[in-house]
């Protein structure tokens, strides 16, 4: 069974401050990891996802995240916020050799204060 | 063009009706899902399709019914709606059941009375 738990459900930042969302999950298989982004009363929009190449993953808007397996996280960084990253942030596993659902976490909305 | 299409994308009706969601992806892909997100902006996998066949089946009440014509759409049907079915359902799709990105639609906002 796999699960993700992304801690803080509202983070606030300043505009041009490091954005910081965090991210843990649980797998009993090697997993993939994504993130993805929902802006109001929208779809939601893959921002990068880790697939067991690279550990640092960069995707698109300057966001990044990097899978430690050693602490079991993957979490995700902007070095710094814009206006247009206020959203709600979903961070999902899906195991690697099996039915591919995704498992999201329970969201983090991104507040960015001018 | 849209990758992944949803209508309705606001539906209201009260209790106990029946209603449909039409889900449909030009991507040429083989896998679809539905997803449910709940009033706390929680997302579940409700069903998936590969080729037209039902791979994943969580649980839900069999009130719910997928149904997939082709490999381009994935309808879901609710019978006797509840309040609690309230929520926005969200499609996605996937190149094969192998593969890792899935692309979502907009979703679909029921509001159930």
């Amino acid at each position: 069974a796999q699960s993700v738990t992304q801690l803080g459900s509202h983070v606030s930042v300043s505009e041009g401050a490091l954005v910081l969302l965090r991210c843990n999950y649980s797998s009993s298989v090697p997993p993939y990891l994504f993130w993805y982004v929902q802006y109001p009363n929208q779809g939601l929009q893959l921002l990068l996802k880790y697939t067991s190449a690279a550990t640092l993953v960069k995707g698109i808007n300057g966001f990044e995240a990097e899978f430690k397996k050693s602490e079991t996280s993957f979490h995700l960084t902007k070095p710094s916020a814009h206006m247009s990253d206020a959203a709600e942030y979903f961070c999902a596993v899906s195991d690697s050799a099996g039915r591919r659902a995704l498992t999201f976490g329970s969201g983090t909305r991104l507040q960015v204060q001018p | 063009d849209t990758a992944v299409s949803q209508t309705p994308k606001y539906l209201v009706t009260q209790m106990g009706n029946d209603k449909s969601i039409k889900c449909e992806q030009n991507l040429g892909h083989d896998t679809m899902y539905w997803y449910k997100q709940d009033s706390k902006k929680f997302l579940k996998i409700m069903f998936s399709y590969n080729n037209k066949e039902l791979i994943i089946n969580e649980t839900v009440p069999n009130r719910f019914s997928p149904k997939s014509p082709d490999k381009a759409h994935l309808n879901l049907h609710i019978n006797s709606l509840e309040l609690g079915d309230s929520a926005v359902y969200f499609c996605a799709s996937s190149q094969s059941v192998s593969t890792d990105t899935q692309y979502f639609g907009p979703g679909t906002r029921l509001t159930v009375l």
